[in-house]
């Protein structure tokens, strides 16, 4: 069985500090895929990135990075410079096959002040 | 593209009552899913379908819940009798799981029906 767990239930910070969030996850497959959703106070399930097991690299999209780190089994997102509009529940999920179902963490509320 | 499609977007319905929720999906897509979204629970997925095919409904609560895809642009989310508990946000979502296709394994989820039973 897969497991994904965000120990962050909550977040503040104030604008323009970074903050990362935690992931980590657990299966036995050796072929997987995580993601991060981003869930604003619409309620919009909001993809924003997938990585594949076999590709460690790290990624940077604007003020977005991940740190994925197969060792510790881990997926941590990190905003740099965050914004008030940055203001969302965070969701990283995991999956074992391409297309199958996502196996979701309890998400990262995270609250960003002016 | 529009996107993944429900409706209706609020449902608000008495126990017992049966409650159906639609989704869309996107075009082309060969695999839909069904969450179920709770404070208690977090995001949980009820079934999913493959080619219009259920593949996995391990999730659905219990015989009150039923799901169907007909076609592959079409799917519902069915509850009968309905209760309390039942409510939550529902979403459904998306995908293209082919090899060499881009975005492959992205589920793309649509606004979800929030599911209110009195």
């Amino acid at each position: 069985a897969q497991k994904v767990t965000q120990a962050q239930t909550e977040i503040s910070v104030v604008e323009k500090e970074d903050v990362t969030l935690d992931c980590v996850y657990e299966t036995r497959d050796t072929t997987y895929y995580l993601f991060w959703y981003k869930q604003p106070p619409s309620g919009e399930l909001v993809f924003l990135i997938r990585r594949n097991s076999f590709d460690e690299q790290n990624e940077i999209s604007g003020r977005y990075s991940w740190n994925f780190q197969k060792s510790t089994s881990s997926f941590n997102f990190t905003i740099t410079a965050s914004q008030v509009v940055d203001s969302a529940v965070y969701f990283c999920a995991l999956s074992i096959n391409a297309g199958n179902m996502l196996t979701f963490g309890g998400g990262t509320r995270l609250m960003v002040k002016p | 593209d529009a996107g993944v499609i429900q409706s209706p977007r609020h449902e608000v319905t008495e126990m017992g009552q049966e409650v159906t929720l639609r989704c869309k999906p996107i075009s082309g897509h060969d695999y839909l899913f069904w969450y179920r979204q709770t404070m208690m629970r977090g995001l949980e997925l009820l079934i999913y379908f493959n080619n219009n095919v259920p593949i996995d409904d391990s999730g659905m609560p219990e015989d009150r819940f039923s799901a169907k895809m007909p076609n592959a642009s079409f799917s519902t989310l069915k509850i009968q009798p309905s209760e309390p508990r039942d409510s939550a946000v529902y979403f459904c979502a998306s995908s293209l799981a082919r090899p060499g296709v881009s975005p492959y394994n992205e589920q793309f989820f649509g606004p979800g029906t929030r599911l209110t039973v009195l």
